[in-house]
């Protein structure tokens, strides 16, 4: 069984500074997700990861992929309040899909 | 509007009394999947499809089952109910064809469950 692990699990911090969640992952995978997930919502996709060394950026987001470490990670630069929410990694193996339990964001003003 | 709806969007149930959720997506997507978040776990597979009449276990299969008649539909049945599986409930949908085998998912709103 594909085991995905997300650290850290909550996160606080202030406007304006960077950091970084990682997500590593237990066996080989075709492709590597990054979602977001506001309280009380549904989830909402942000990334997808397909080959090593794969970087994607969308605003203050930047998310890439090792897959030989089989490490992604999701940089926040420079974070602003709009985005405190839960943000989620998964992994993808054929059609299954391993879920990390999540980083809840907060970013304090 | 593309959309993946569920329904209902809440439920208050007891031990034992068969219920379904539906999920019905107006993309045209061959793929469908089930999954249930708990606090501290994330997400995990219950079932999937891959397209109609088609559909394979997930993860966390035990106490559900699933049925694929219609590429639309694709609903979820309890079919005796127990307090574990007090979740909250999503169903996605996402395109198979080659050009789109590695597209995102799109996921429905959630169903909370609790199950007394």
């Amino acid at each position: 069984e594909l085991k995905v692990e997300q650290n850290p699990l909550f996160l606080s911090m202030q406007e304006g500074k960077n950091y970084t969640i990682y997500c590593n992952y237990s066996t080989t995978s075709d492709r590597l997700y990054w979602y977001r997930q506001d309280p009380g919502k549904s989830l909402e996709s942000l990334f997808v990861l397909l080959s090593n060394g794969a970087v994607k950026q969308e605003g203050r987001l930047m998310a890439s992929l090792d897959t030989k470490a089989r490490l992604s990670t999701l940089h926040i630069t420079a974070a602003v309040h709009d985005l405190s929410a839960t943000y989620f990694c998964a992994v993808a193996t054929g059609n299954q899909f391993y879920f990390g339990t999540g980083t809840s964001l907060t970013v304090i003003p | 509007e593309a959309q993946v709806t569920q329904n209902p969007r809440y439920l208050i149930t007891v031990t034992g009394k068969k219920l379904t959720v539906t999920c019905s997506q107006n993309m045209n997507h061959e793929y469908m999947s089930w999954y249930r978040q708990d606090p501290g776990l994330g997400l995990r597979q219950i079932y999937y499809s891959m397209n109609v009449e088609v559909t394979d276990k997930g993860d966390v299969p035990e106490g559900y089952k699933v049925s694929r008649k219609e590429k639309r539909n694709f609903p979820l049945i309890l079919e005796s109910p127990s307090p574990n599986q007090t979740s909250l409930y999503f169903c996605a949908s996402r395109p198979t064809t080659s050009a789109g085998i590695y597209n995102e998912q799109f996921f429905g709103p959630g169903t909370r469950l609790t199950v007394l």
